[in-house]
């Protein structure tokens, strides 16, 4: 079965600084893809970056990336340069091809101070 | 493109009372999946599907129903409401089921039951 972790259940960054959010998944799938999204007070979900198991290089999105570590199923997410904007839940998520389907874990809600 | 549509955007219903959840997208998406959004407990998986006709359970089917006899739509039904099935619903879709695609999600449905 697939699983998802995110352990910080919320964070707190100050605006212009740097904070990473961690996520460990867990699948016996070969082929997987990874997600961070963000789902701000409005409550509509925005897809902020993804991720391909095969690569190995980390994606990038602007000031959004990723630390994907395959071998300890570790995919964290760094945000530079917070914005007040950049206030919202973060939810990781893992899809499988074999399985269909996309596990969210239980999200991380970030506080950025002004 | 309206993308990913809901409706009612808020229901409120009696214990046992039936009801359906509507959902509809544009894009011609093959995979259309649900989900429960509940405090602490990030967003979980209903039901998917992976095509006209074709659905299958995710991690919490219990009480649900849906069908897919369109492309476009895809409708979750609660048979009999309880108290437990109070939160926030999201449907979304993606281009197809597999390769990681992004997921579209609807504004969601803030169901409560009493």
């Amino acid at each position: 079965a697939q699983t998802v972790t995110q352990s910080q259940p919320e964070m707190s960054v100050q605006e212009a600084e740097t904070v990473t959010l961690s996520c460990t998944y867990d699948t016996s799938e070969s082929d997987y893809y990874l997600f961070w999204y963000k789902q701000p007070p409005s409550r509509q979900m925005i897809l902020v970056i993804r991720q391909e198991a095969y690569k190995q290089q980390n994606a990038t999105e602007n000031r959004f990336s990723v630390n994907f570590q395959k071998a300890a199923k570790s995919f964290s997410l760094k945000i530079s340069d917070s914005q007040l904007g950049d206030a919202a839940m973060y939810f990781c998520a893992c899809h499988t091809s074999g399985t269909y389907k996309y596990i969210f874990g239980t999200g991380t809600r970030l506080k950025v101070l002004a | 493109n309206a993308g990913v549509t809901q409706t009612p955007k808020f229901q409120v219903l009696k214990t046992g009372q039936s009801m359906t959840l509507q959902c509809a997208q544009d894009m011609n998406h093959e995979y259309m999946s649900w989900y429960r959004q509940d405090p602490g407990m990030g967003l979980r998986l209903i039901h998917y599907s992976v095509g006209a006709g074709i659905t299958d359970q995710g991690e919490v089917p219990n009480g649900y129903n849906v069908s897919r006899s369109t492309t476009e739509d895809f409708p979750l039904r609660l048979l009999s409401a309880a108290p437990s099935q109070t939160s926030v619903y999201f449907c979304a879709s993606s281009y197809s089921w597999g390769g990681g695609n992004e997921q579209f999600f609807g504004p969601g449905t803030r169901l409560t039951v009493l």
